[in-house]
Order: structure tokens, then C-alpha cells, then sequence
């Protein structure tokens, strides 16, 4: 099955800071990846679907790119409603994974 | 807009079998070229996908538990159904039910369901 690398695993940043997050995968997945956030207590919301695309409703600020093996997650200028985990996924299907999750704090 | 409810026991022995109900409403389970799917996440983790059916009953599941799970559908019910044999208490987490789309991205979510296992 295709792991996924995701890192860092936790990050602290301040209210306007542009925040990356990277997904590594162990092999070619094209471009099958989405991104997700999760805040606590809740089920995760679908934020960029096929590497890129921005789920209809998500703030601009919010954007994916990569394909292969190398994804991409950035908030341009992050906002105190955006901390959460945040976690990719792979649909090289018949098999999904999860990157293991960023925890996204203010500093 | 569609939206998705899990139910079931919230406890569960050891070795005995865990038994969820995903509930489908605001569409029909049979419409479009969806896949419905189970996911779970142990506190303080990451989430784990378990499996998912078609609505023609064809199936795949994660596999490290496809020695363990089953999922149905029920059509007439618009329901879908996770069944995990011999369960031990790394199965405690919260299960999710998400509807995905032409096996790709998961949306919507149910709110999620805590399942404990102990005796």
C-alpha cells in the first residue's frame, strides 16, 4: 500500500503568517491527493480535492499543489479560525491513506 | 444537501463483534457514482480508512482489517453498515461514515461515533 508522509507534525505560527505543509508519497499517486482540516471534536471538512482544486465555499487563502509524489498545503496568511490538524490523502485507489496529521497552533 | 448519521452500541467486549449504522439522508444511497466508506480514529491520532461498498454491494477494504470487516447496504433503508469481528480495545476510536466521491474525496462526513471496547 502507498504510505504518506506528512510533515512537520506540529507547527506554530502567528495570525498573518503563510503556513506550508507537505505530503510525501511512497510512489507515484498523479495528482490523488486531498487535503483536509480537522478542528477538535469534529469530523474533518474537505478543504482542496486532486492536489489543487479549492472545495467549493473554502477561503481563498487556502491552496494545494504537487503531483507525484510531492503535495503541498498552504494557508497565504493564516487566520485564528484555521487552527486545526490538517491531514492529506491518497486515493490511489483500490487503498486510501492518511498522512499521519499537522497540528496547526498560534504562536 | 446530503448529510449522514452513524449509530450503534457505544461499548463493545473484547472478542465480540462491533456493529455500526451509517443513515443516509437528504439524497438517495443508490444515486450518482458514489462509494460509501467507513473511517476510523483512535483519540488523539490519525484517521485510518476501513473500507467501502458500492451501492452494487462490491467492496474494498483496508488490508489490515479485511480479515475482520464487513460492509453492507441497504438501499430500501438508505443505510449503510460496518460490522468489526473480534475486536480488542486498539479498536476503541471514533467512527466516521463519509460518502465518497467516485473514489476519490470524502464529503460529506457523519459527526462520528466514540466506540469503546472493554469488558
Amino acid at each position: 500500500d502507498i504510505q504518506m508522509t506528512q510533515s512537520p507534525s506540529s507547527l506554530s505560527a502567528s495570525v498573518g503568517d503563510r503556513v506550508t505543509i507537505t505530503c510525501q508519497a511512497s510512489q507515484d499517486i498523479s495528482n490523488y491527493l486531498n487535503w483536509y482540516q480537522q478542528k477538535p471534536g469534529k469530523a474533518p471538512k474537505l478543504l482542496i480535492y486532486d492536489a489543487s482544486n479549492l472545495e467549493t465555499g473554502v477561503p481563498s487563502r487556502f491552496s494545494g499543489s504537487g503531483s507525484g509524489t510531492d503535495f503541498t498545503f498552504t494557508i497565504s496568511s493564516l487566520q485564528p479560525e484555521d487552527i486545526a490538524t490538517y491531514y492529506c490523502q491518497q486515493y490511489d485507489n483500490p487503498w486510501i491513506t492518511f498522512g499521519q496529521g499537522t497540528r496547526l497552533e498560534i504562536k | 444537501q446530503v448529510q449522514l448519521q452513524e449509530s450503534g452500541p457505544g461499548l463493545v467486549k473484547p472478542s465480540q463483534t462491533l456493529s455500526l449504522t451509517c443513515t443516509v439522508s437528504g439524497g438517495s444511497i443508490s444515486s450518482g457514482s458514489y462509494y460509501w466508506s467507513w473511517i476510523r480514529q483512535p483519540a488523539g491520532k490519525g484517521l485510518e480508512w476501513i473500507g467501502r461498498i458500492y451501492t452494487s454491494g462490491s467492496t474494498n477494504y483496508n488490508p489490515s482489517l479485511k480479515s475482520r470487516v464487513t460492509i453492507s447496504v441497504d438501499t430500501s433503508k438508505n443505510q449503510f453498515s460496518l460490522k468489526l469481528s473480534s475486536v480488542t480495545a486498539a479498536d476503541t476510536a471514533v467512527y466516521y461514515c463519509a460518502r465518497e466521491n467516485g473514489g476519490s474525496c470524502f464529503d460529506p462526513w457523519g459527526q462520528g461515533t466514540l466506540v469503546t471496547v472493554s469488558s
